[in-house]
């Protein structure tokens, strides 16, 4: 399977301010997706990046709190903007349609935010 | 949308003893279904999974046995090892490349 990064591993942030989560993954993939996964919970999908076009939001997600780019079939983004202590959580990365496999989704080793 | 029921939340068993963790899905067009084992600060680790066409699979200790009628899915662990302690995630998906509905999760503890 695909070996997958991701920048920073962990963060300790001030409310109000943004942070930028990077995603980077060895081989092209056809689809990345980013999760959020509160302490001692399951994870939950904030959306689906799409190469070249605007991502897919999930309900309760919404893009001026969670700017998503992907340039490119191997590399993106996800911006937490505008922090408070709420977002603390782990943020995941995942990857499908690489070249083992369509659908199964592989997990990037996820960014511990912590917001103060 | 979809809806996942994991069951039991939690789970402890003795080393040896073998361990049956149970999902229950609600949209009859789903079609694949992979488990997750995520160790403490780790992240998910696919060990298993099966699609729709398929009523079981195994992979050594590991078994997932899918009941498409009942809309409902398990994992069986034999022979279970400390190693084995962790937290267990179903998960749920269409055809395709579609998004994946996570159950709740559960906590495996295997003692020696």
């Amino acid at each position: 399977s695909a070996v997958i990064s991701q920048k920073p591993s962990r963060d300790i942030c001030q409310r109000g301010t943004s942070l930028t989560i990077q995603c980077q993954v060895d081989s092209q993939v056809t689809m990345m997706f980013w999760y959020r996964q509160q302490p001692g919970q399951s994870l939950t999908l904030i959306a689906t990046a799409n190469q070249g076009s605007e991502a897919t939001y999930e309900s309760g997600f919404v893009i001026d709190k969670f700017p998503i780019s992907r340039p490119n079939l191997t590399f993106s983004t996800l911006t937490v903007s505008n922090m408070s202590p709420e977002d603390s959580s782990i943020y995941l990365c995942s990857v499908s349609g690489g070249t083992s496999n369509t659908d199964t989704q592989y997990f990037g080793p996820g960014t511990r935010l912590t917001v103060l | 949308g979809e809806n996942v029921e994991q069951h039991p939340s939690t789970l402890s068993v003795q080393e040896g003893d073998s361990a049956v963790i149970k999902c229950t899905y609600s949209d009859s067009a789903s079609n694949y279904f992979p488990w997750y084992k995520q160790e403490l600060g780790k992240r998910p680790q696919l060990i298993i999974d099966i699609r729709s066409n398929v009523g079981e699979k195994k992979d050594q200790r590991i078994a997932v046995t899918l009941n498409k009628t009942a809309k409902h899915f398990s994992l069986h662990i034999t022979e279970t090892q400390p190693e084995d302690s962790a937290v267990y995630f179903c998960a749920v998906g269409g055809s395709g490349y579609s998004t994946l509905t996570f159950g709740k999760g559960t906590m495996l503890l295997v003692s020696p």
